[in-house]
């Protein structure tokens, strides 16, 4: 089946520094990838869609200059946290979209800015 | 019994029983419904989907129902068993674009022996 993978699976960062968390599709070429963030019991929000080689999509109440998202390859996307702030401690979630409608969802990053 | 926590509801089924978690959508135009099962520290896992032309679909234990009039969609899960111990959550999907998908608020399942 097709796997997505996610890096790092944890980080913990000072505040005010940058975090990149690379999502990558392993056994499939992923024309779109949609980053996700989850806090703590609450359901996943869709933050940004990203096409290889075009400017992602950001939901609204995203900061673009904020969430950084690259997606150079059709395997893999990144999201940089820009000057990480405590407030942006979450899970973050990517998943990849190939030549079909379905999702598939990367493991998820914690990110904890201290 | 149910019961609403700070954020999540939460569905305490005895083991072997059957559950049924619900979800509201919002969307008349959704073309698509997916049920995930996330663990804690997981992505979500695919359960099930069903397209907005069907009313019903079945799987492997599970079967998710649609009624587009109410816009309600369920999961139902026969013989419950403690593995199914999780949050479950709806999502809503749109064909047109880049077939984002939009998260329903998600559901807790506890399965006690």
């Amino acid at each position: 089946g097709a796997v997505v993978s996610q890096h790092p699976s944890w980080v913990i960062c000072k505040s005010g520094t940058s975090v990149k968390i690379e999502c990558r599709s392993l056994d499939f070429q992923a024309t779109t990838m949609f980053w996700y963030r989850q806090f703590p019991k609450q359901s996943l929000m869709l933050m940004a869609t990203s096409n290889e080689g075009s400017k992602a999509t950001y939901e609204q109440g995203v900061e673009k200059d904020k969430f950084l998202i690259n997606h150079a390859s059709l395997t893999l996307s990144t999201l940089t946290v820009t000057s990480a702030h405590p407030e942006d401690s979450s899970f973050y979630i990517c998943s990849a979209r190939g030549q079909i409608a379905e999702q598939y969802f990367g493991p998820g990053t914690r990110l904890t800015v201290t | 019994g149910e019961s609403v926590g700070l954020h999540l509801p939460t569905l305490s089924v005895q083991e072997g029983d059957n559950s049924i978690i619900n979800c509201a959508y919002s969307n008349s135009a959704s073309d698509y419904f997916i049920w995930y099962k996330q663990e804690s520290g997981k992505g979500p896992q695919f359960i099930i989907d069903i397209r907005s032309n069907m009313d019903k679909r079945q799987g492997q234990r599970v079967t998710v129902l649609l009624n587009k009039t109410v816009k309600h969609l369920s999961l139902q899960i026969a013989a419950t068993q403690p593995g199914d111990s999780a949050v479950y959550f709806c999502a809503e999907g749109f064909s047109g674009g880049y077939n984002k998908l939009i998260f329903g608020a998600g559901t807790r399942l506890a399965v006690h022996p």
